[in-house]
C-alpha cells in the first residue's frame, strides 16, 4: 500500500502564523499530493509535486519532496481562520490515489 | 462546470435495507472512483472505472457492496443488504485522462451513510 502518514495529527496556530505538516510513505510514487477538507465537504485539491521535483509553491503554499526519505511536508504561510481544515496527503502511483489519515489543523482567530 | 455531484448528501437506512449511492462526474473525465472515509480506517478506494469500465474493485469489501457505470454521467455503488458496519462516508471523485499524474482529482461532496 502507498498510504502516506501524516505527522502531527493535529495542529492548533494562531492567525498569522505559520503550519507545517510531514507525510511519510512506503513505496515508490509517480507523484504526492496534498488535499484538504472542510468539515463535512470533500476533499478539495491542493498542490502536486512529482518524484523528479524537490520543491512546489502555490500560493501561500509550500511543498517539499524528499524520494530518498519517502517524506514530504506543506507548510502554509501566514495562516488564516478559513485554513481550518484537515488536510490529507496521498500518494499516487498504479494508477491509484492513497490516502494518509490526515491532519487536523485549527486556526484561532 | 458543478463539479462533482453525489445524491443523496445523506442517507438512514435499517440493516437489511438495500441502498443506493449516485454519482455524476464532470463531464469529459475518463476515470471515476469510489472512496469510503471512516474515522478508523482514513479513505478508502473502493472501485474505479475508466471510460465506464471497471478497472480494479481489489477494494470492494464483500459481495455485498457492486457499482456500476452505464455511461459516461452516471454511476451508483450500491450495497445490498447492509450492515452497520458499513457506516460511513461515501466520496465519489472523477479525474480526466492521466488526471492523477498532473492535475488530481475532483471529488463530490459526499453521501454520509448511516445504517442502523
Amino acid at each position: 500500500s502507498q498510504q502516506g502518514e501524516e505527522d502531527p495529527q493535529a495542529l492548533s496556530i494562531q492567525e498569522g502564523e505559520n503550519a507545517t505538516m510531514n507525510c511519510s510513505y512506503k513505496t515508490s510514487i509517480n507523484n504526492l499530493q496534498w488535499y484538504r477538507q472542510n468539515s463535512g465537504r470533500g476533499l478539495v485539491h491542493l498542490i502536486l509535486i512529482r518524484s523528479n521535483e524537490r520543491e512546489k509553491h502555490s500560493g501561500r503554499l509550500r511543498v517539499t519532496l524528499d524520494t530518498s526519505k519517502k517524506s514530504s511536508s506543506l507548510l502554509i504561510t501566514a495562516s488564516r481562520a478559513a485554513d481550518t481544515a484537515s488536510y490529507f496527503c496521498a500518494t499516487y502511483g498504479n494508477n491509484r490515489l492513497a490516502f494518509g489519515k490526515g491532519n487536523q489543523v485549527v486556526v484561532i482567530p | 462546470d458543478a463539479g462533482v455531484i453525489q445524491s443523496p448528501r445523506h442517507e438512514v437506512t435499517e440493516m437489511g435495507q438495500e441502498v443506493t449511492l449516485r454519482c455524476k462526474p464532470i463531464s469529459g473525465h475518463d476515470y471515476l472512483f469510489w472512496y469510503r472515509q471512516t474515522m478508523m480506517r482514513g479513505l478508502e478506494l473502493l472501485i474505479y472505472f475508466n471510460n465506464n469500465v471497471p478497472i480494479d474493485d481489489s477494494g470492494m469489501p464483500e459481495d455485498r457492496f457492486s457499482a456500476k457505470m452505464p455511461n459516461a454521467s452516471f454511476s451508483t455503488l450500491k450495497i445490498q443488504p447492509s450492515e452497520p458496519r458499513d457506516s460511513a462516508v461515501y466520496f465519489c471523485a472523477s479525474s480526466s485522462l492521466r488526471g492523477g499524474d498532473n492535475y488530481g482529482y475532483t471529488f463530490g461532496s459526499g453521501t454520509r451513510l448511516t445504517v442502523v
